[in-house]
């Protein structure tokens, strides 16, 4: 089964609206963290924004949000005031567990698209 | 410019040769890591570093591949023997390694892409 699950091959949004990319994942740990990365045509992969498992709050980050529900095992990527530089490849990851597993896991990604 | 850098960004290669891939991380940071990256997918765990040990490898690193990371500090990756099938972008990564793992966020290079034709 999939760790990370990204279903939405490609998106599309008008600049200055905003966007979720949705991310669901697959853990039997308690103990897990959430990443979420942009990859722009350039190819570099930028951090954008952390959940931790034990975090109370939902992260946020300037224009990124993640709207993280536990129960339902999902850590959508909420973008507000949509830029044309937002256009990129869009990542979740996941790395598992408190000690000994440091290989994330990435999902097969989202495409964004931001039109004038 | 203090980020992860990988040299070169581009190689193209006849089938059957060796290329060597180098990645310089964040200075201080401990952990440096490989993937391999091909069109369409996410990133794919190579193998990964703690200082200049080797502590995990992928089953999709072959005995083709084989990585260094000999002072700690900057790493090689070098494939012998290259196939059409190793044309991907690799991407190195680092992090500091402080607090636990779910935390450690990794800072990635910009790649080298290969092409093997």
């Amino acid at each position: 089964a999939q760790k990370i699950t990204q279903t939405q091959p490609g998106m599309f949004v008008q600049e200055k609206e905003a966007v979720t990319l949705d991310c669901t994942y697959d853990t039997s740990d308690q103990s897990y963290g959430l990443f979420w990365y942009k990859q722009p045509s350039s190819g570099e992969m930028i951090f954008l924004i952390y959940q931790g498992s034990y975090d109370e709050q939902n992260a946020t980050e300037g224009r990124y949000s993640l709207n993280f529900q536990k129960a339902r095992k999902s850590a959508n990527l909420v973008i507000s005031a949509s830029q044309l530089g937002d256009s990129a490849m869009y990542f979740c990851a996941m790395r598992e567990g408190q000690a000994g597993s440091y290989i994330p896991t990435f999902g097969r990604g989202t495409s964004l698209i931001v039109h004038p | 410019d203090t980020g992860v850098s990988q040299n070169p960004r581009h190689k193209i290669t006849k089938r059957g040769q060796n290329v060597t891939f180098r990645c310089d991380p964040i200075s201080e940071h401990n952990r440096l890591y490989w993937y391999r990256q091909t069109l369409g997918q996410g990133p794919e765990f190579l193998t990964y570093f703690q200082n200049e040990a080797q502590l995990e490898k992928s089953r999709l690193l072959s005995d083709r591949f084989s990585a260094e990371r000999p002072k700690g500090s900057f790493s090689t990756l070098e494939i012998q023997r290259t196939e059409q099938g190793d044309s991907a972008m690799y991407l190195c990564a680092s992090s500091s390694g402080e607090g636990v793992t779910r935390t450690d966020t990794q800072y990635f290079g910009p790649g080298t892409r290969l092409t093997v034709l």
